[in-house]
């Protein structure tokens, strides 16, 4: 019973290097969405699925892209880091858009 | 643009003391506010409020929502140092999503 997995959970990159932060569920549920967390200003969506195969913008979506392939992942991906991208990534998913279960996080720095 | 803003943005109190944080928001077709504590990892689950008027209990702390006034407050009292962590408030709306729309998030700090 993992519940939401996100790997890795710490990563360093060079800027303009790209990467992909996976978020897996065991859980079935429709609803997947990730979030950044920066100091004082809570978490912020950047993409989020309603089911597999669809994905949307959130409130902050520039420099990223995603993909839901199945129904249990979906991936955030950086084209191009950034320093500005240097923040800690949540995923969470959720079965009827009110409970809602979050990975452990993500820690992505970059230099 | 929905917006949820949280006071204060940290507090700090000694054990034992009673503390309110406050929540208001500002949304279309609002749904629900829930409340998350926050330590070091993923924010963990403590209650949704969805109807106005209606206290949310569990052990030391409690939450109420007041639709009227677009607003929500957590009380904890006779804190403990365990109690240390960031409050995150959220709000989910009927629009497309079922998205969390998250505060800034209060960081409070319970000194012994």
């Amino acid at each position: 019973n993992a519940g939401v997995t996100q790997t890795p959970k710490f990563r360093v990159l060079k800027t303009g290097q790209s990467m992909t932060l996976l978020c897996a569920q065991d859980m079935n549920h429709e609803y997947m969405y990730w979030y950044r967390q920066d100091p004082g200003m809570g978490l912020r969506l950047i993409h989020y699925s309603v089911g597999e195969g669809t994905t949307a913008k959130g409130e902050v979506p520039d420099g990223y892209n995603v993909s839901r392939l199945k129904k249990q992942n979906f991936l955030l991906g950086l084209e191009s880091a950034a320093p500005s991208q240097t923040s800690v990534y949540f995923c969470a998913s959720s079965p009827d858009r009110e409970g809602y279960t979050f990975g452990s996080g993500t820690r992505l720095t970059v230099v | 643009e929905d917006k949820v803003v949280q006071s204060p943005l940290s507090l700090v109190v000694h054990e034992g003391d009673t503390v309110t944080l406050n929540c208001s928001y500002e949304v279309t077709n609002f749904r629900s506010l829930l409340w998350y504590k926050q330590e070091k990892k993923a924010p963990t689950f403590l209650f949704m409020l969805t109807s106005s008027g209606i206290e949310k209990k569990s052990g030391r702390l409690s939450s109420i929502l007041d639709k009227k006034e677009l607003s929500s407050i957590l009380n904890i009292t006779a804190t403990q140092t365990g109690d240390s962590a960031i409050y995150l408030c959220a709000v989910i709306t009927y629009n497309q999503g079922g998205k969390l729309i998250f505060g800034q998030g209060t960081e409070l700090s319970v000194k012994p």
